[in-house]
């Protein structure tokens, strides 16, 4: 079956932008959650989405949202982009939000800001 | 504090030797789990091996298992008969809190490289 899709793969944007991610989950994973992976930070919890409500949510300023559809299909979004944000964006998705087969990831889109 | 320690930032071993990944953890929960994951080079993130709090027997997943002390606050990952393709990164993740609003946290990760 199909893996978790991310798209892009790759993405520039300059400074101030906004940007949107996908998330495209295992068919029939209804939870969907969304890292940020850098080299000084490791990875870092964005926030979480189960059956279209946000149920969790990271560390981050409210410039990073997301949102969930019926079909369980995820984005995030990142308004006024600046260079700190530049990282590797990891999506995952799980049958359940309490499984413990593990989250199953996404290649991730390499987002840099300019 | 850290809740998830990975204290070597890299591994070399040796094709066909086994290795061990070390992590442990701080959590004042009685229920969490804990998980190993690998990344390759290519990004995607691959799930190993998951081993609950609760579980008396140490968690093996094929070539993987998981060297689990509870008094201790380990979790190591020990990887049999290593191969080429197991280079990669390998984050050692903690699942803590209630049902229902499960935090996860990773490691700062373990590069292994296994040598021809």
């Amino acid at each position: 079956k199909a893996g978790v899709t991310q798209t892009p793969r790759y993405l520039i944007k300059t400074r101030g932008q906004q940007v949107t991610l996908s998330c495209s989950p295992i068919s029939g994973h209804r939870s969907v959650s969304w890292y940020q992976q850098t080299p000084g930070q490791g990875l870092q919890f964005l926030f979480e989405y189960f059956s279209e409500t946000q149920r969790n949510k990271g560390n981050f300023p409210g410039r990073f949202s997301g949102r969930q559809f019926s079909n369980s299909r995820s984005e995030m979004n990142v308004s006024t982009l600046e260079l700190g944000d530049s990282a590797l964006y990891l999506c995952a998705s799980s049958l359940d939000r309490d499984s413990n087969y593990g989250y199953t990831f996404g290649s991730g889109t390499r987002l840099t800001v300019v | 504090a850290q809740k998830i320690t990975q204290t070597q930032p890299g591994m070399f071993v040796q094709e066909k030797e086994a290795v061990t990944l070390d992590c442990t953890y701080d959590t004042s929960d009685q229920s969490y789990g804990l998980f190993w994951y690998k990344q390759p080079s290519s990004g995607e993130m691959i799930f190993l091996i998951y081993q609950g709090s609760y579980d008396e027997q140490n968690a093996t997943e094929g070539r993987y298992s998981l060297n689990f002390q509870k008094a201790r606050k380990s979790a190591n990952l020990v990887i049999s008969a290593s191969q080429l393709g197991d280079s990669a990164m390998y984050f050692c993740a903690m699942r803590e809190g209630p049902s229902g609003t499960y935090k996860y946290i990773f490691g700062t990760g373990t590069r292994l490289k296994v040598l021809a």
